[in-house]
């Protein structure tokens, strides 16, 4: 079975400062990991994915994120917050046949 | 490119009814897979269809049926309506080798309210 752990309902960060997202994940298998990002009453926008390869995975709107297999998470990074970041943002899993699988979601609010 | 679009954006229905929600994936693209949004459950897989087969199918009722016709574009559908079945449903599409490294463009929702 496959899962995905977002443990922070809501991250709250000043603009300016770096923000972080966590997601942790628990696999049968290689992971494919996805991070999106939804806007109020909008669909989910694709933000960067690790599918093998260097641990650092860099994607749109200066976001990045650290695969790590031994802690087996995939947070999400970016250096500096905008007001514009506040969204709510899915981490997902999926491996092979398997279907994609979506966190909980997190609230990141950016602080003027 | 167009993106994904859904159509409609907005439904009201009353409990027994049913309901077809319809999706357009991005040219070229020949995945499609559907996802119910609520607040209670987030977002949950109903199925996936490759080249007009189900390939994946998630953890609803038999009320939850798909399709997916020769031009990719897919329906879904949802019988005997009720409250629970509120939600937002998400298309989404995908290139058209359709692997499992591929990510996955979503269209704008469906917003069905079931009164």
């Amino acid at each position: 079975a496959q899962s995905v752990a977002q443990p922070e309902d809501q991250v709250n960060v000043a603009e300016g400062n770096p923000l972080t997202v966590k997601c942790t994940y628990s696999v049968s298998g290689n992971p494919y990991l996805f991070w999106y990002v939804q806007y109020p009453n909008r669909g989910l926008q694709f933000l960067l994915k690790y599918i093998t390869g260097d641990n650092l995975v860099k994607g749109s709107y200066g976001f990045e994120a650290e695969f790590n297999k031994s802690q087996t998470s995939f947070h999400l990074k970016k250096p500096s917050a905008l007001v514009s970041d506040s969204a709510l943002y899915f981490c997902a899993v999926r491996t092979g046949a398997n279907n994609l699988f979506f966190g909980t979601g997190t609230r990141l609010t950016v602080i003027p | 490119k167009a993106g994904v679009t859904q159509t409609p954006r907005y439904l009201i229905k009353t409990r027994g009814q049913q309901v077809t929600l319809s999706c357009s994936p991005i040219s070229g693209h020949r995945s499609v897979s559907w996802y119910q949004q609520t607040p209670g459950q987030g977002l949950q897989f109903l199925f996936e269809y490759f080249s007009e087969t189900q390939r994946n199918k998630g953890n609803f009722p038999g009320r939850f049926s798909g399709r997916q016709f020769s031009n990719s574009r897919s329906e879904m559908n949802v019988s005997t309506l009720e409250l629970g079945d509120s939600a937002l449903y998400l298309c989404a599409s995908s290139s058209s080798s359709g692997g499992a490294s591929n990510e996955q463009f979503f269209g704008p929702g469906t917003r069905l309210t079931v009164l």
